[in-house]
Parts: C-alpha cells; structure tokens; sequence
C-alpha cells in the first residue's frame, strides 16, 4: 500500500492563485521529498525537508512539515499554468534510500 | 545530456514474451532504482541496487530482474509478460550515502502487454 496519502487528489486554480497539497505518512521517517511530474515525463525533485526541520523555502515553494501529524504541505505561491502538473511527496526511511511515494495531487493552474 | 536515460520509451508486446528495460546514468550515483507507475498514477520502488547490494520489494514477482553489467547501467528484464506489467516504468539514481538523498529520474518507458 501506499505509504502516504495526499489531498486533494486534484486542485484547479486560476493563474496568480496559491496552491496548496496535503501529504500524510505513516511510519517515521528521514525526510520528506516532494516531487512534480509533467504529463508523459519523469519526475523532477522540488524541495527536501529532513525530519527536524518544520518549514523550508524555495522559490514559489513552501514545505512544512509537522512529523507529530505525520504530515507536510506544499504552498505553490503565484501559480503559473506552467505549474500544471502532479505532484507527490516522497518519504524516506533506513539507509536503502528508497522513496515511498503518495497517491499525487493533480495541479492545473488555468490562463 | 540527459542525467538518467532508458530505451525503449515505448514498448508493445505479446503477453508471455520476455523483454528488457534498459538505463543508463552519467552522473556517477552509486544506487540507482527501477519504480512502476500504474495507470491511476501509483509509483511503487521496485528494486534498489549500488555494488554492495541489491534491495528487492518483496510485491515484485521473481519474473522482474534487475542486471547491472557496469556502474552506468541497471537494466530490468521481464520473463513471461502479463497483462497486469502494462504500466509506466521509471529508472532513477541516487546515493546511498552523505546528505544528498535526492533522486533523478529517467523519463519512463512506456509498457503496454496485449
């Protein structure tokens, strides 16, 4: 079974909007990853956050991550419609380095 | 040039046929991974391997096999295809060591069984 869980499943918001993901987890973990995946193409990583961080900044992107809840969201600030994508939190545990991922989020940021 | 690489991107074939996923890396990770996307989009690892060991999933039936022949490459090979193999599949690298635990993906290869 998937590890995580992410909400909405799908979010369509106007161009200049913010986008918000959910991302929920199960066990305990070393990081949280998140992950955008163009339609037909690979995934591209976005922003890590390790497990005594809460919060983290790049870009348009903010990370949060509250591992009493087991969980973090993503905020896409100014959303643009190149942010149309999916996108997946990915935990890691153990020294395998193994990404367990969440169901994805459908982004569509309309013109 | 592309960090991670796989051929073919696009695979039709007859179930119970055997058939190879190839990928190739020129960043010099020391792990690299072979992941299943199914069609509600579902991305699940299915091996991980660096020259010390190789971690298999145990969902993964023994007819998936992952063949490293150097460093570059960890190609994934198919015995007797079945309809339910019909998904996206993603090579990505990595290391297994320090702070830098992030992944680069191949770009997917396509799979469809009949």
């Amino acid at each position: 079974s998937q590890q995580g869980e992410e909400d909405p499943q799908a979010l369509s918001i106007q161009e200049g909007e913010n986008a918000t993901m959910n991302c929920s987890y199960k066990t305990s973990i070393n990081n949280l990853q998140w992950y955008r995946q163009n339609s037909g193409r690979g995934l591209v990583h976005l922003i890590l956050i390790r497990s005594n961080e809460r919060e983290k900044h790049s870009g348009r992107l903010r990370v949060t991550l509250d591992t009493s809840k087991k969980s973090s969201s993503l905020l896409i600030t100014a959303s643009r419609a190149a942010d149309t994508a999916s996108y997946f939190c990915a935990t890691v545990k153990g020294s395998a380095r193994q990404l367990t991922f969440g169901s994805g989020t459908q982004l569509t940021v309309l013109p | 040039d592309t960090a991670v690489s796989q051929t073919p991107k696009y695979l039709v074939t007859q179930m119970g046929n055997d058939k190879s996923i190839k990928c190739e890396q020129n960043l010099g990770h020391d792990t690299m991974y072979w992941y299943k996307q199914d069609s509600k989009k579902f991305l699940k690892i299915m091996f991980s391997y660096n020259n010390k060991e190789l971690i298999i999933n145990e969902t993964v039936p023994n007819r998936f096999s992952p063949k490293s022949p150097d460093k570059a490459h960890l190609n994934l090979h198919i015995n007797s295809l079945e309809l339910g193999d019909s998904a996206v599949y993603f090579c990505a690298i990595g290391t297994s060591g320090g702070l830098r635990e992030t992944q680069y993906f191949g770009p997917g290869t396509r799979l469809l069984v009949l």
